[in-house]
């Protein structure tokens, strides 16, 4: 079975500066999907970014990036210029084969003014 | 607008008691999944259901049952044989493409026994 795992339960970032929030996963299949959701304290999760596995070029939206470790199996995001709206709890999550999704725990995101 | 609905927000339940939360979406997905958070802990799958009439067993279904009559509506039952069912119950859908499954969600719903 697949496992992803966040080791920052917290982490905080001030306002325009850089935060890497850190993911790894274990699996031992080669053709897969890994995401990145938030989940503002509204609750209703949205996606943030996604990367396949496939390829080598590491995803990036606006200013959410990723760096993906294939080898180490490992997905970070990186989010440049951190805004208020940033606030949130962040989950990694994997997709397989089958198209079943397993979430790492969850990093909460401080912004600070 | 598209989207996932569920409902009711917040549900209370005596313990004995079945109840069911409905999830409806009208983005014409396939899959269709229903996930458990609790606080601290990531989500945990307890049913998905890629086809109409057809739905598969997550890694927590025990004490929970669904049904996929409508391709647009897949309710969860929390029956009274969930020891701790308290939690927060997220429904989610997927344009079936198989591995490439970026979920979209619904607003969740909280339900706590009384």
């Amino acid at each position: 079975a697949q496992t992803v795992t966040q080791s920052q339960p917290e982490m905080s970032v001030q306002e325009a500066e850089t935060v890497t929030l850190s993911c790894t996963y274990d699996t031992s299949e080669s053709d897969y999907y890994l995401f990145w959701y938030k989940q503002p304290p509204s609750r209703q999760m949205i996606l943030v970014i996604r990367q396949e596995a496939y390829k080598q070029q590491n995803a990036t939206e606006n200013r959410f990036s990723v760096n993906f470790q294939k080898a180490a199996k490992s997905f970070s995001l990186k989010i440049s210029d951190s805004q208020l709206g940033d606030a949130a709890m962040y989950f990694c999550a994997y997709s397989d084969s089958a198209g079943k999704s397993t979430f790492g725990d969850g990093t909460t995101l401080t912004v600070k003014p | 607008d598209g989207g996932i609905t569920q409902s009711p927000k917040y549900l209370f339940r005596k313990e004995g008691q079945n109840v069911t939360l409905s999830c409806e979406q009208n983005l014409n997905h396939d899959a269709m999944y229903w996930y458990r958070q609790d606080p601290g802990q990531g989500l945990r799958l307890i049913y998905y259901s890629q086809i109409v009439n057809d739905f598969q067993k997550g890694d927590i279904a025990e004490g929970y049952s669904v049904s996929r009559e409508k391709k647009e509506s897949f309710p969860l039952t929390v029956t009274s044989a969930q020891k701790n069912p308290t939690a927060f119950y997220l429904c989610a859908s997927s344009p079936w493409t198989g591995i490439t499954g970026e979920l979209f969600f619904g607003e969740g719903s909280r339900l706590t026994v009384l």
